[in-house]
């Protein structure tokens, strides 16, 4: 079965520069999560976007910014990068008006800021 | 946001079963109770979740209690492949994954 795909899968940039990250959902589902988890901890929630639409919004910084195509694909986009911003990234997918039948995540992006 | 509880860690031996607690006594009456777990080094994954009535998938069966202020994720028979950290999680859509319980299989 085809799953959420995420890209690049690592990313080393320096400070103040900018990256951007990549989700594919899975083929139907229209929902699109974003989380980040920090060495040692858990996941924690960005941003959602629903139909193309952001959905809700949780601990994301300023600086980072996120939208979702009419294809449902979703880019997040992180300028400024500081150290602190070195984590796993997360995207998760779930289908139309099921929000709460799962979500599905991807394998996750490693950004290394040095 | 609706707390949950969850104990640090556990222990199993392959092959027993594993019942993993959450307690949620501030949960709202729209809540669902969801269970994710994370391998090491993997994205979180969807275990099962439910309303109000007990739920079986084929990964774990989850039990609620009658005035949904806990609830028990059920696995079956612990495999070394099970070896996670187990979230138990309120709400609909969004996430607010807690500490979790990290659950160490032996075999």
């Amino acid at each position: 079965a085809a799953g959420v795909i995420q890209s690049p899968r690592h990313l080393i940039k320096e400070k103040r520069e900018t990256a951007t990250l990549k989700c594919y959902p899975i083929p139907r589902h229209d929902t699109v999560y974003w989380y980040q988890q920090g060495p040692g901890q858990d996941p924690q929630f960005l941003i959602s976007f629903y139909e193309k639409m952001q959905s809700d919004k949780g601990s994301i910084p300023d600086r980072f910014s996120a939208q979702q195509f009419s294809d449902y694909h979703s880019e997040l986009n992180m300028s400024s990068l500081e150290l602190g911003d070195s984590a796993l990234y997360f995207c998760a997918s779930s289908q139309p008006g099921t929000g709460e039948r799962g979500q599905f995540f991807g394998p996750g992006t490693r950004l290394t800021v040095l | 946001d609706a707390k949950t509880t969850q104990p640090n860690s556990m222990e199993s031996n392959e092959e027993e079963p594993v019942h993993l607690p959450c307690n949620h006594s501030t949960i709202s009456g729209t809540d669902y109770i969801h269970w994710y777990r994370q391998l090491p080094s993997q994205g979180p994954e969807y275990v099962i979740h439910g309303l109000t009535s007990n739920v079986n998938n084929r990964m774990a069966s989850l039990a609620i209690a009658e005035d949904r202020k806990s609830s028990t994720l059920i696995l079956h028979r612990a495999t070394l492949r099970d070896a996670a950290v187990y979230y138990c999680i309120l709400g609909y859509s969004t996430l607010t994954f807690g500490k979790g319980t990290m659950l160490l299989v032996s075999p």
